[in-house]
């Protein structure tokens, strides 16, 4: 079975720029999580997709962060412009949903995220 | 506040039994998962406990006390590929995980 997958592996930008991830989830998995890991830190939930429709978004900086999941399949999180301290890692995970009683998430390898 | 406390930095010895300890708040989880994440690399599942007590899975075994809001990891006979960090989360009814900070671990030969 084929994994989360995620790309680009990484990315080095300037600040104010923009820049877009792309993540393709596990077949047949309903939810799909965007978090944000800084260095020494766990992932925090940006947002999280059930289908095509938003779960939770509440710790997305909207201002600058847009994420979208056309088709309730592939996902996409876009940052503009860009801040120093958006330097992460920035993961996709995806789960059957809430309908199974062990609803584990999995996750994609990451994009690593510098902003100079 | 939704606090996920685990202890940062461990290190043990190859061979030797290490136990990593998770402390949350009690209300509005679900039960709590183990993942284990090498330096640059996603985190991958290790177990979940919805109930109290032992669960054990080959080497590694997790322990979980909803009203205590406590749980533990248990890595037995220690190998250098166990040199991860062990991240602790705990899920919310709408399945968003609270992480910890991680613990990383460090086998010594």
């Amino acid at each position: 079975e084929a994994g989360v997958a995620q790309s680009p592996r990484y990315k080095i930008i300037e600040k104010r720029q923009s820049v877009a991830f792309w993540c393709n989830p596990i077949s047949g998995h309903a939810t799909l999580y965007w978090y944000q890991q800084i260095l020494g830190q766990g992932p925090k939930l940006l947002i999280q997709f059930q289908n095509n429709g938003v779960v939770d978004d509440s710790q997305l900086p909207k201002d600058r962060f847009s994420a979208e999941r056309l088709k309730g399949v592939d996902s996409t999180l876009k940052i503009q412009p860009a801040k120093l301290e958006d330097s992460a890692v920035y993961l996709c995970a995806s789960s059957l949903g809430s309908r199974v009683a062990k609803n584990i998430q999995y996750f994609g390898a990451g994009t690593r995220l510098s902003v100079l | 506040g939704q606090n996920i406390d685990q202890p940062t930095e461990m290190t043990a010895t190859e061979g030797a039994i290490v136990q990593i300890n998770c402390t949350y708040q009690t209300s509005g989880f679900n039960g709590l998962f183990w993942y284990q994440q090498h330096a640059g690399e996603a985190p991958t599942f290790l177990s979940y406990n919805v109930l109290d007590g032992l669960e054990e899975k080959g080497r590694f075994s997790s322990f979980l006390s909803r009203s205590k809001g406590y749980s533990y990891l248990l890595l037995k006979e220690l190998q250098m590929k166990d040199s991860a960090s062990y991240l602790c989360a705990a899920p919310r009814p709408t399945d968003k995980l609270i992480f910890g900070t991680g613990t990383r671990l460090q086998v010594f030969p």
